[in-house]
């Protein structure tokens, strides 16, 4: 099954924070994050491997809790270049299931 | 310096015709993929390619055929096109079959049936 994302949109205004979050009712191992502008590849953001994971990559962060099995994506004082839909995906042997995608806008 | 780099970027065509789809990697990576994205984005693994072979058919109509020359390229042969296989098509590439360093997509192919 494909992990569950929430919210399915989100409309913000630059230098306002966004939370995505991704769970799954399978057991989680890792768990790795895209963004995909519109018309574009999804570009990869960061992979988590180990359960209590917290990366960083400029102003986006993510954390992973594998007991819960569930990761969330933390986006901080937006900026228009944050605009996209972003994915979640768990990755196994040969493939990742995604999920269905969180589609984040910010506006001026 | 393309990572991934698939053409045609664009293919407009009837029911019933036959198309391929290339893909190139030049990252040194051992494995390839085709994902589908279908208009509600939606992304769907189709197959995938560790070291030229095949580790992952997942569940697609035999009109696809799938081939690896070499662990670089990995093409995607369509036959008898239908109108729902209309959609975006990506190649990507990872350094393993576990994508320990997550994936680099290719540009996509937006695939129309009419």
């Amino acid at each position: 099954q494909q992990p569950v994302q929430s919210p399915q949109a989100v409309i913000l205004r630059e230098g306002e924070d966004a939370v995505i979050n991704c769970s799954s009712s399978k057991a989680l191992y890792s768990v790795h994050w895209y963004r995909q502008k519109h018309g574009e590849a999804p570009v990869f953001l960061m992979i988590l491997l180990k359960g209590g994971e917290q990366k960083g990559h400029d102003k986006i962060s993510a954390s992973f809790n594998e007991k819960k099995q569930q990761s969330s994506l933390y986006l901080t004082a937006s900026q228009l270049s944050y605009s996209g839909t972003y994915f979640c995906g768990t990755p196994a042997e040969g493939k990742s299931t995604f999920g269905d995608g969180t589609t984040l806008t910010v506006k001026p | 310096d393309t990572a991934v780099s698939q053409t045609p970027k664009y293919l407009v065509t009837q029911m019933g015709n036959d198309k391929s789809i290339k893909c190139e990697q030049n990252l040194g990576h051992d494995t390839m993929y085709w994902y589908k994205q279908d208009s509600k984005k939606f992304l769907k693994i189709m197959f995938s390619y560790n070291n030229k072979e095949l580790i992952i058919n997942e569940t697609v109509p035999n009109r696809f055929s799938p081939k690896s020359p070499d662990k670089a390229h990995l093409n995607l042969h369509i036959n008898s096109l239908e109108l729902g296989d209309s959609a975006v098509y990506f190649c990507a590439s990872s350094q393993d079959a576990m994508a320990h360093y997550g994936y680099t997509f290719g540009s996509g192919t937006r695939l129309t049936v009419v």
